[in-house]
């Protein structure tokens, strides 16, 4: 139990273009999604906390109109990276919790921006 | 150990030796700790927990301690496998605060085991 899944896996995409993210809670209602960047040999950094049917509350330093989330569902939350540049490449995880407490972490997005 | 700065700290240990992973959480309202693993490509792993009512919870294979006094939390691993080689993190949470179960990672140790 506690799958979460995130589509696609990875992604290649030209400059300015945008790109979206989805993660699912495959077997449980996420109450709570996170989102999350991690850059090579660097540690998770949240970007954003997503509560279902309500606005994504951003991390300082994190572009809201940059990166839009989506929590449509209590089992779908998705990252919109709009206007994607190189410097957006990089590691992209979500998780969902089921209660604020326990946080069950998808495989991951690599997103590389030529 | 985990240190600020961008290259994570290594540890390299043989096959069937303990190995201990230690972490320095910053924020003493943090109430809830949690140690994962990540392989590379993938996304982390939960491995253990543990709340500040408490300074040691064992699992399989593994041990968590917690000294809420200097801030410390460890993971020690018996019987170390190469399939243990991965990057490791602590996490800390105010599970009772409202920040939703808001986790912040520490930097991750490297632990790779040799056959």
């Amino acid at each position: 139990g506690a799958v979460v899944s995130q589509h696609p896996s990875w992604v290649i995409c030209k400059s300015g273009t945008s790109v979206k993210i989805e993660c699912r809670s495959l077997d449980f209602q996420a109450t709570t999604m996170f989102w999350y960047r991690q850059f090579p040999k660097q540690s998770l950094m949240l970007m954003a906390t997503s509560n279902e049917g309500s606005k994504a509350t951003y991390e300082q330093g994190v572009e809201k109109d940059k990166f839009l989330i989506n929590h449509a569902s209590l089992t779908l939350s998705t990252l919109t990276v709009t206007s994607a540049h190189p410097e957006d490449s990089s590691f992209y995880i979500c998780s969902a919790s089921p209660n604020q407490e326990t946080q069950y972490f998808g495989p991951g997005t690599r997103l590389l921006v030529l | 150990g985990e240190s600020v700065g961008l290259h994570l700290p290594t540890l390299s240990v043989q096959e069937g030796d303990n190995s201990i992973i230690n972490c320095a959480y910053s924020n003493s309202a943090s109430d809830y700790f949690i140690w994962y693993k990540q392989e590379s490509g993938k996304g982390p792993q939960f491995i253990i927990d543990i709340r500040s009512n408490m300074d040691k919870r064992q699992g399989q294979r593994v041990t968590v301690l917690l000294n809420k006094t200097v801030k410390h939390l460890s993971l020690q691993i018996a019987a170390t496998q190469p399939g243990d080689s991965a990057v490791y993190f602590c996490a800390e949470s105010n599970a009772g605060g409202t920040s939703y179960g808001k986790l912040t990672f520490g930097q991750g140790t490297i632990l790779t085991v040799h056959p």
